[in-house]
């Protein structure tokens, strides 16, 4: 079955540390990978997705992640992380194998110290 | 804003009761999708429409729960004789066409008591 795992639930840094947020997915067919947040209160956000071509994607906020297409992995990145970072971040990936659907991981919620 | 909105955006009912949550999706994408978020846990997928047709439910939707999407635009989630375990947030989710950006409504918050 299509499952997507994020190891870590919980991070905490300091501000302008190095961001690294994990995502490995599990789906045979062709990938479609996604980056969404959710700040407190508020509804979740697209960070960034991955289509096809360059493995490297650049999102919003000075965000990235890189698909490995031999790792299942899509990690998420940030060479230095800000107080407003602060937030809930969940990776997805979109089935296609007739269906839409777009499954989600767990969420890695991520708080930085000012 | 997203351009998806749900209604209400919080519930509280006693268990045993009905409870319907309405979601209007951006008026020019086909597709419509409801999601189950609890505390701690991604969202779930739970069902969606291609227009007015259901195309799949997940097995987390019992029988309890009905939705429907009658002329293709707005969708009603309805949850029949409540029960603690439902207190969740229900999410409607609105994706573009072919489905590369799936944009979430602010949810809908429910509270069994």
């Amino acid at each position: 079955a299509q499952s997507v795992s994020q190891h870590n639930h919980h991070v905490i840094l300091s501000e302008a540390a190095s961001l690294e947020l994990g995502c490995n997915y599990s789906y045979g067919g062709t990938v479609n990978l996604f980056w969404y947040v959710q700040y407190p209160g508020q509804h979740l956000q697209l960070l960034l997705k991955y289509f096809s071509g360059d493995p490297l994607v650049k999102g919003i906020k000075g965000f990235e992640a890189e698909f490995i297409k031999s790792k299942f992995s899509f990690n998420l990145r940030k060479p230095s992380v800000q107080w407003s970072d602060t937030a809930e971040y969940f990776c997805a990936v979109k089935v296609t194998s007739g269906t839409y659907k777009y499954i989600f991981g767990t969420g890695t919620r991520l708080k930085v110290l000012a | 804003d997203t351009g998806v909105s749900q209604d209400p955006r919080h519930k509280i009912t006693k268990r045993g009761q009905n409870v319907t949550f309405r979601c209007d999706p951006i008026s020019e994408h086909n597709r419509l999708y409801w999601y189950r978020q609890t505390l701690g846990q991604g969202p779930e997928f739970l069902t969606y429409f291609q227009n007015e047709a259901q195309l799949e439910k997940s097995r987390l939707l019992s029988d309890r729960f009905s939705a429907e999407r009658p002329k293709g635009s707005f969708s009603t989630l309805e949850i029949q004789r409540t029960e603690q375990g439902d207190s969740a947030m229900y999410l409607c989710a609105s994706p573009s066409d072919p489905g590369n950006t799936i944009y979430f409504g602010e949810g809908s918050w429910l509270t069994v008591v």
